[in-house]
């Protein structure tokens, strides 16, 4: 079984602050784990993703996230937000044949 | 490269109507699933299919059917619409070598379906 939290709805965050979204994770097997980005009207686009690889993984657009296995967590972060980064992020978690999403966190920039 | 298109973008039907929804994937793909998205919700797993077969199904009720063909489209039909049917319905499609998936999905743009 696998499942995701993502803790906050909703985060906002003003131009050039830094973005941490929150996600937790739980797999009972080792789990591959993703992050996406969903643009309004459009589907979901892959940023970035773990593989059991290096830990502190690297994404488009400047996010990166790291994986910590004793917190079962994979936040999200970017140093400086832009306005083009206002969109909806999704946290899944693989490993098994079907991805399992997360609720979603809204990514509000202020000028 | 084309990604994964879906048609129609936009429906409306009334309740007890049929739909159906068809999806391409990106070529060289054998895997398609289909995830339903209500507003303010994270994606929801409906079906996988691989190589025409069904890989896994979600939690939704048997009015949901879907199918692959041999050149690796997708179809998903939804029989006696229910109002809260209507949502985004999500195509992605994977690799899927070996009948593993490194779960990394690549989307379409959905169909968005209001059932009125």
């Amino acid at each position: 079984a696998q499942s995701v939290t993502q803790l906050g709805s909703h985060v906002s965050v003003s131009e050039g602050a830094l973005v941490l979204l929150r996600c937790n994770y739980s797999s009972s097997v080792p789990p591959y784990l993703f992050w996406y980005v969903q643009y309004p009207n459009q589907g979901l686009q892959l940023l970035l993703k773990y593989t059991s690889a290096a830990t502190l993984v690297k994404g488009i657009n400047g996010f990166e996230a790291e994986f910590k296995k004793s917190e079962t967590s994979f936040h999200l972060t970017k140093p400086s937000a832009h306005m083009s980064d206002a969109a909806e992020y999704f946290c899944a978690v693989g490993g098994s044949y079907i991805p399992t999403f997360g609720r979603g966190t809204s990514l509000i920039v202020h000028p | 490269d084309a990604g994964v298109t879906q048609s129609p973008t936009h429906l409306i039907k009334t309740r007890g109507q049929q739909v159906t929804l068809r999806c391409s994937p990106i070529s060289g793909h054998k895997s398609v699933s289909w995830y339903q998205q209500v507003l303010g919700q994270g994606p929801q797993f409906i079906f996988q299919y691989y190589e025409k077969e069904e890989r896994g199904r979600g939690n939704f009720p048997d009015r949901f059917s879907a199918r692959q063909f041999p050149n690796y489209s997708s179809e998903l039909n939804v029989n006696a619409l229910l109002l809260g049917d209507s949502a985004l319905y999500l195509c992605a499609s994977s690799l899927a070598s070996g009948g593993s998936n490194t779960g990394e999905l690549f989307f379409g743009e959905g169909s968005r379906l209001t059932v009125l």
